[in-house]
C-alpha cells in the first residue's frame, strides 16, 4: 500500500461547479497534513493546511478524518485559474523515527469553460 | 518575499559525468531538501539537511550525495550520472514537518 494514495484523475469540471479530491494515508501516527497547487511546469506551492477541526479558505475547504486516515478539498464555485495538479502531503514517521513530508502523486483538475 | 533558486532550469549531460545542482535559499531556513519528481511517482526524497554540514538519507539516496558548506547552499552531486537520473529536480527549503518551500527546479536530460 501507497504511504499516501490520490486518484489521479484527470478531473474535468465545468466553471463554477463544486468538486472534491481525497486522499488516503496509511500511517496512522501523522500529524501534519497539507494541500498543495502544482501548476503546469512549475514548483509545487502549498495551498492550505488541514486542521482537526477542518479549515476554510475563501472557496476551498480542507478536512481530516482521522479514523478513516483521510483528507480531503473542497473546491466551490471552480475557476478556470483552478485548474492545476493538487498534491496531497503527509508528515511520516519511518520505523527509525525520521520525520518526513510524504507527497501524493497529485489530482490533476482541469476546469472547462 | 521567501526565495529558492537554483542554478539551472535545463541541464543536458551525458552517461557518466559528474552532474552538480545548485540550490539557494533567502529565508535562513536550518532545513533544506532535494527531491525529484517523475510522471506517476510523485516527488520522492533523495536526502536533506538540517545544519551546515549535516545530512541525512532520502528515500532514494542511491547514486547520488549531497553538499551543505553555508546555510543558504544546498548542493546535489550525480557522481556518474545515468539515462535512469533523468528528472526532474526541485530544492526545497523549511520545515521537515511544516511548509517547505521549492524552487523553480532543474530538468535534467541525461543521455
Amino acid at each position: 500500500r501507497k504511504e499516501v494514495e490520490q486518484d489521479p484523475g484527470p478531473f474535468n469540471v465545468p466553471e463554477g461547479a463544486t468538486v472534491a479530491f481525497n486522499c488516503t494515508y496509511s500511517n496512522s501516527a501523522s500529524q501534519s497534513f497539507f494541500w498543495y497547487r502544482q501548476d503546469c511546469r512549475k514548483e509545487p506551492k502549498l495551498l492550505m493546511s488541514v486542521y482537526s477541526s477542518g479549515n476554510e479558505d475563501g472557496r476551498f475547504t480542507a478536512q481530516l478524518n482521522r479514523a478513516s486516515q483521510y483528507i480531503s478539498l473542497l473546491i466551490r464555485d471552480s475557476k478556470l485559474s483552478d485548474s492545476a495538479t493538487y498534491l496531497c502531503v503527509v508528515n511520516l514517521i519511518s520505523n527509525f523515527g525520521n520525520e518526513k513530508l510524504t507527497f501524493g502523486t497529485g489530482t490533476r483538475l482541469t476546469i472547462i469553460p | 518575499d521567501v526565495k529558492v533558486t537554483q542554478s539551472s532550469r535545463y541541464l543536458v549531460k551525458r552517461t557518466g559525468e559528474k552532474v552538480f545542482l545548485e540550490c539557494v535559499q533567502d529565508m535562513d531556513h536550518e532545513n533544506m531538501f532535494w527531491y525529484r519528481q517523475d510522471p506517476g511517482l510523485g516527488l520522492r526524497l533523495i536526502y536533506f539537511s538540517y545544519d551546515v554540514k549535516m545530512k541525512e538519507k532520502g528515500d532514494i539516496p542511491e547514486g547520488y550525495s549531497v553538499s551543505r558548506e553555508k546555510k543558504e547552499r544546498f548542493s546535489l552531486i550525480l557522481e556518474s550520472a545515468s539515462t535512469n537520473q533523468t528528472s526532474m529536480y526541485l530544492c526545497a527549503s523549511g520545515f521537515i514537518r511544516y511548509e517547505q518551500y521549492f524552487g523553480p527546479g532543474t530538468r535534467l536530460t541525461v543521455t
